[in-house]
């Protein structure tokens, strides 16, 4: 069993529509939450940062994190086409400049 | 925001060639590198940690002697895949950290014949 899972998707949905991604994690150490998104062939980008439970809204973005049941998600409100990308979870037991675990992406599509 | 530049951003050799990599972080300093592995559809696999002037650390199943990993510097370092084989095609990613901030580089694209 992977220490994080995530639904590789692809989701699609039509453009204003929000975007749901989850992730899983068996491992309870994880004390530090991030999503990424990556475009095609090019390197992950920071979205969100969170490490403790609950909501954290940062403009069209919200994630959230339930440690106790080990489930993270992310909402993209009023989605756009340029939302087309492929959506990382990633953790770690510390803060930034501990590796990070990440989920296998959710490929997300955005259409106009 | 922090800006990593990784070059070459693609590259094509043949097999039993090694390939070098660079990972600049062009703005901070990063005290620790990382490095990591993307196969197509797939996440991103960490390969190895380096700090600055040690050596690195690999993960299991990452052969040191095949990616040879140099942090000479707080704003450099580069991957060297050694003799490299078809199936060491990926996109292999750097990640500097600094002050508890981490950092991704654009990726470099390795094709191996």
């Amino acid at each position: 069993q992977k220490e994080v899972e995530q639904d590789p998707g692809p989701l699609s949905v039509p453009e204003g529509a929000i975007v749901s991604l989850n992730c899983t994690y068996s491992n309870s150490a994880f004390q530090y939450f991030m999503w990424y998104r990556q475009y095609s062939r090019k390197g992950p980008e920071l979205l969100m940062y969170t490490y403790s439970s609950g909501n954290k809204e940062d403009g069209r973005f919200t994630a959230q994190v339930d440690k106790s049941s080990k489930y993270i998600s992310l909402f993209i409100r009023d989605s756009q086409p340029s939302d087309s990308a492929t959506y990382l979870c990633a953790m770690s037991g510390r803060a930034a400049g501990n590796k990070l675990t990440f989920g296998g992406g959710t490929r997300v599509l955005v259409k106009p | 925001g922090a800006v990593v530049s990784q070059h070459p951003s693609w590259v094509i050799c043949k097999s039993g060639t090694s390939v070098k990599i660079e990972c600049r972080s062009l703005d901070f300093q990063a005290t620790t590198m990382f490095w990591y592995r993307q196969f197509p559809k797939q996440s991103l696999m960490l390969m190895a940690t380096s700090n600055e002037g040690s050596k690195a650390t690999y993960e299991q199943g990452v052969e040191k002697d095949k990616f040879l990993i140099n942090h000479a510097s707080l704003t450099l370092s580069t991957l060297t895949v050694t003799s490299a084989h078809p199936e060491d095609s990926s996109f292999y990613i750097c990640s500097p950290t600094s002050q508890n901030e981490q950092f991704f580089g654009p990726g470099t694209r390795l094709t191996v014949l």
